[in-house]
């Protein structure tokens, strides 16, 4: 596996299910992102991690919660969802999280929350 | 707060056309500057980028030129081949601390042969 990877790709769920979100970069990187992706609006930067340490949270709801067990793998653990979270999530990572790098992004999981 | 400013699309041109797709920007200080682009079922790629000032970056035959003034960052491309097909993003993160990437809604361009 090269580059930024993200399972599942497509997710279907209800508004009671818990479900996961998972990222995984092969590049070495110190620094991940979670990104929103929805229809008619900018992408919205959610969450930064940088050498494991959550450094961004904009103001994102407590209904998507972020992990990053090491430099490699970040996790979007997401329960009680709401239709308008539908959406496209993307995962990015860089050198070391300075704000001139590079962010490589994943291919993104397509969410539809019903 | 920051914000960027892409021209509405989608852009459709004819294979070896010209190509302009306009990004203002709003920021504090002075801000890095990027192109990414977005091909169909794929995540985004950085296309170019600009650190500062009258910084022009180019890739694969596309540039854009930093240019403080008018707070623009045009992404030009003489000639477009139907591969470039694709969503086009024009983004800026803050100059200093952590890279959070604000951007721009996307502009699609649709180039036929």
């Amino acid at each position: 596996e090269t580059g930024v990877t993200q399972t599942p790709r497509h997710l279907v769920m209800g508004m009671t299910n818990k479900k996961s979100l998972k990222c995984e970069q092969h590049l070495g990187h110190n620094a991940m992102y979670w990104y929103k992706q929805s229809a008619k609006k900018p992408l919205e930067l959610m969450f930064v991690y940088s050498l494991e340490e959550r450094v961004e949270n904009n103001s994102v709801p407590s209904r998507f919660s972020p992990e990053c067990p090491n430099s490699s793998h970040l996790f979007l653990h997401l329960h009680t969802l709401q239709p308008e979270d539908s959406a496209l999530y993307l995962c990015a990572s860089s050198q070391g999280g300075r704000y001139q790098e590079t962010q490589y992004f994943g291919p993104g999981t397509r969410l539809l929350v019903l | 707060g920051d914000s960027v400013t892409q021209m509405e699309g989608p852009v459709t041109l004819s294979e070896e056309a010209f190509l302009t797709i306009n990004c203002t920007y709003t920021a504090t200080g002075y801000p890095s500057l990027f192109w990414y682009v977005q091909y169909p079922g794929e995540g985004l790629q950085l296309l170019l980028k600009a650190t500062k000032a009258d910084d022009k970056g180019s890739n694969k035959g596309f540039e854009a030129t930093y240019r403080k003034e008018t707070t623009s960052f045009h992404l030009e491309k003489g000639s477009v081949q139907v591969s470039d097909s694709a969503v086009y993003f024009c983004a800026l993160t803050r100059p200093s601390g952590y890279s959070t990437l604000t951007f721009g809604k996307g502009t699609m361009l649709l180039v036929s042969p």
